[in-house]
C-alpha cells in the first residue's frame, strides 16, 4: 500500500521555537506539497516541490521554509513558531501533472503555546 | 483568481436518502476534477475522479458540466458511514504542473439514522 508518512501526529511547541515537520513518501512521486488546514479556511498551500532541491511558494509561504534534499522527503520548517501557526499540517505527493490526484499523509496537528 | 466554490452545508440527510452536491470552478481551462472525502480529524482521501463522460462507482455518481463549469456528486441510498466532508478538487493549471490542484472548502454531510 502506497504511503505518505508524516513524522508526528500531534506536536506542541513554544512560541519562538524552530519546528521541523517531516514527510516521507514511498511512491517515487516527483511532486510534494505542504498544506495547512484551518476551520472555515479549507486547505491552503504553503510550499510545493516538483523535484529534488526545487521549491516553489504556495499561497501562504510567510513564516515557513522547506527543504527537499532527497526525492522521497520534504520537510517544512517553521523558523520561529508563532501562535497563529497552530494548525493541522498536511503533506501530499503526486506524480506527473496532477491528473491522478494527490495522496495525503495523516497530518500533524501542531499547537504553538 | 483560482477558485472552487462549494456550499459548506451541513446537509442533514436521513439514512437511505439520495443527496447531491454541486461545485463550481472559475477556470474554464481546467483539465481534471476530483471528489475527495475527509473524515473528522483525518486526511483527505480520493473518492473518485470526474470524467467528461461521467463516472459511477457503486452508490456514487460524479458528473462534469464544462459549459456551466460545475461538477456534481450524487450519493444514492446514503449510509451512516457516508457522513464526512466532501471536497471538490480541480486542476486549474492550463498546462498542468505541480501546483495545479485547487481545493474547495468542502461540503459537510451528516447522515441521520
Amino acid at each position: 500500500d502506497v504511503k505518505v508518512t508524516q513524522s508526528s501526529r500531534y506536536l506542541v511547541k513554544r512560541t519562538g521555537e524552530k519546528v521541523f515537520l517531516e514527510c516521507v513518501q514511498d511512491m517515487d512521486h516527483e511532486n510534494m506539497f505542504w498544506y495547512r488546514q484551518d476551520p472555515g479556511l479549507g486547505l491552503r498551500l504553503i510550499y510545493f516541490s516538483y523535484d529534488v532541491k526545487m521549491k516553489e511558494k504556495g499561497d501562504i509561504p510567510e513564516g515557513y521554509s522547506v527543504s527537499r534534499e532527497k526525492k522521497e522527503r520534504f520537510s517544512l520548517i517553521l523558523e520561529s513558531a508563532s501562535t497563529n501557526q497552530t494548525s493541522m499540517y498536511l503533506c501530499a505527493s503526486s506524480s506527473g501533472q496532477g491528473g491522478y490526484g494527490y495522496t495525503f499523509g495523516s497530518g500533524t496537528r501542531l499547537t504553538v503555546v | 483568481r483560482k477558485e472552487v466554490e462549494q456550499d459548506p452545508g451541513p446537509f442533514n440527510v436521513p439514512e437511505g436518502a439520495t443527496v447531491a452536491f454541486n461545485c463550481t470552478y472559475s477556470n474554464s481551462a481546467s483539465q481534471s476534477f476530483f471528489w475527495y472525502r475527509q473524515d473528522c480529524r483525518k486526511e483527505p482521501k480520493l473518492l473518485m475522479s470526474v470524467y467528461s463522460s461521467g463516472n459511477e462507482d457503486g452508490r456514487f455518481t460524479a458528473q462534469l458540466n464544462r459549459a456551466s463549469q460545475y461538477i456534481s456528486l450524487l450519493i444514492r441510498d446514503s449510509k451512516l458511514s457516508d457522513s464526512a466532508t466532501y471536497l471538490c478538487v480541480v486542476n486549474m493549471s492550463a498546462v498542468g504542473g505541480a501546483d495545479g490542484l485547487t481545493f474547495g472548502k468542502g461540503t459537510h454531510l451528516i447522515i441521520q439514522p
